[in-house]
């Protein structure tokens, strides 16, 4: 059973416009939630994080949302680029629970669109 | 600044063979771990480790091993390969704690048949 979960596998976005990933949790447990970035033949790389006390940060291009009554997070890049096309995981973790590290989401492929 | 190494970075297996993936760190991390991920899935945990001489088992341990004799390395070794096994391998290192950022190595592709 899923605890995290990307429902698009995919989306297409147009270079300059809003690109809008999400992701649900279902563990209100959760209290941090990361996103990261991974082009292929490459390793993850982080990109932004949000911790529970929060419902917005921001990072230039890249802003997450938490929305905690609903266990909802995303990603929002605007504009975005060309070099923004990679598979990008929710991944979320629980500061009062193990060390065993993140939960991640299955991941979706964005692709910017010139 | 190499941050997290894994060797090799590609490796076939014939079925029944066994394996050791290498990695190592030099952020002085002591949370280290092993994830796997199949395609089109998410990255799954095999094992992970505290510290040295501490270990613990992930979502998915079996087929594996691992050992933790310093802070740096963290192997993990693969017993009687198995086609099941053929993934995509991740190192990775990070401080613990709230906020927890793990930060990853590039990745092992290893192939079993």
């Amino acid at each position: 059973d899923q605890q995290v979960k990307q429902n698009s596998p995919s989306l297409s976005v147009q270079e300059g416009r809003i690109s809008i990933l999400n992701c649900d949790y279902t563990n209100s447990m959760f209290d941090y939630f990361l996103w990261y970035k991974k082009y292929p033949a490459e390793g993850p790389t982080f990109l932004i994080s949000i911790s529970s006390i929060k419902d917005k940060n921001e990072d230039g291009r890249f802003t997450v949302f938490l929305n905690k009554s609903a266990k909802h997070l995303s990603l929002h890049i605007v504009p975005s680029q060309p070099g923004d096309s990679a598979v990008y995981f929710c991944a979320v973790g629980d500061s009062g629970g193990g060390a065993d590290g993140l939960t991640f989401g299955k991941g979706t492929h964005l692709i910017i669109q010139p | 600044n190499a941050g997290v190494t894994q060797t090799p970075k590609f490796r076939i297996l014939k079925i029944g063979q066994s394996m050791t993936l290498q990695c190592t760190q030099d952020m002085n991390h002591n949370y280290m771990y092993w994830y796997r991920q199949d395609p089109g899935m998410g990255l799954k945990l095999i094992y992970y480790s505290v510290g040295a001489g501490i270990t613990d088992k992930g979502e998915v341990p079996n087929g594996y091993n691992v050992s933790r004799s310093t802070t740096e390395d963290f192997p993990l070794r693969l017993e009687l390969a198995a086609p099941s096994q053929t993934s995509v391998y991740f190192c990775a290192s990070s401080t613990g704690g709230f906020g927890n950022t793990i930060y990853f190595g590039e990745g092992s592709w290893l192939t079993v048949v």
